[in-house]
């Protein structure tokens, strides 16, 4: 079945890195994104990788995917106040046609000045 | 990228009545979806809002309860029909852009007393 799991918080300090982390069960998952949600705003697609792709850099971003373990990560160097939100991951799997996304649970990531 | 707007973009309205969301694209998109976010939750598919034919409705939702239309290939809207507090919820349109990525409106945010 379809099953992302994300913690819940992450708390870190203006400057340094963080790093949210995602699981999920299925392997024949297509796609997997990473969404930003501001309070009570939609969601703004971030990036998102190809299962056939281990690593994609954008920026400050970088996601890495272990296919083996089932695990994507999200890493945000710099880590500024304005990147305080919740973070989704998601997965599409060919299975289910492409364009049907499970979303994990959400992380929240608080920015300490 | 598409551009999405969504109308309203907030509402509250009463227990027993109707209210229909408007979900407008920058450009004409074959896929176009909604989903639903519940307080402190994640996103779930309620539908896809299909071009000259009926929506495809996932588990647990139904047509009656929430009546989609999708006139052409730019616009679409959904309807909570006779809503209870349960209802209360953010719902989001999304379609599916460049590279089967899919791409969320700013969600309208509905309360019911």
């Amino acid at each position: 079945g379809e099953d992302v799991e994300q913690s819940l918080f992450l708390s870190v300090r203006e400057g340094d890195s963080s790093v949210i982390n995602c699981t999920y069960t299925d392997s024949s998952s297509t796609y997997l994104y990473w969404y930003k949600q501001e309070p009570g705003a939609g969601l703004q697609l971030l990036t998102y990788i190809f299962s056939n792709m281990d690593m994609k850099q954008d920026q400050r971003l970088t996601v890495l995917l272990n296919k083996k373990d089932k695990h994507l990560s999200l890493r945000i160097a710099d880590t500024q106040t304005g990147d305080s939100a919740i973070y989704f991951c998601a997965e599409s799997m060919e299975r289910t046609g492409a364009n049907n996304l499970f979303f994990g649970t959400g992380t929240r990531l608080t920015v300490i000045p | 990228s598409a551009v999405i707007s969504q109308k309203p973009s907030r509402d509250i309205c009463q227990r027993g009545t109707s209210l229909t969301i408007q979900c407008q694209v920058d450009s004409q998109v074959t896929m176009m979806f909604w989903y639903r976010q519940q307080p402190g939750q994640s996103l779930t598919l309620i539908a896809t809002a299909n071009q000259g034919s009926e929506a495809t409705y996932e588990s647990g939702f139904v047509i009656d309860k929430f009546p989609i239309s999708r006139p052409n290939l730019t616009f679409s809207t959904l309807t909570v029909s006779n809503m209870s507090p349960e209802d209360s919820s953010i719902y989001l349109c999304s379609v599916v852009g460049g590279e089967r990525v899919q791409y969320f409106g700013p969600g309208t945010r509905l309360t019911v007393t």
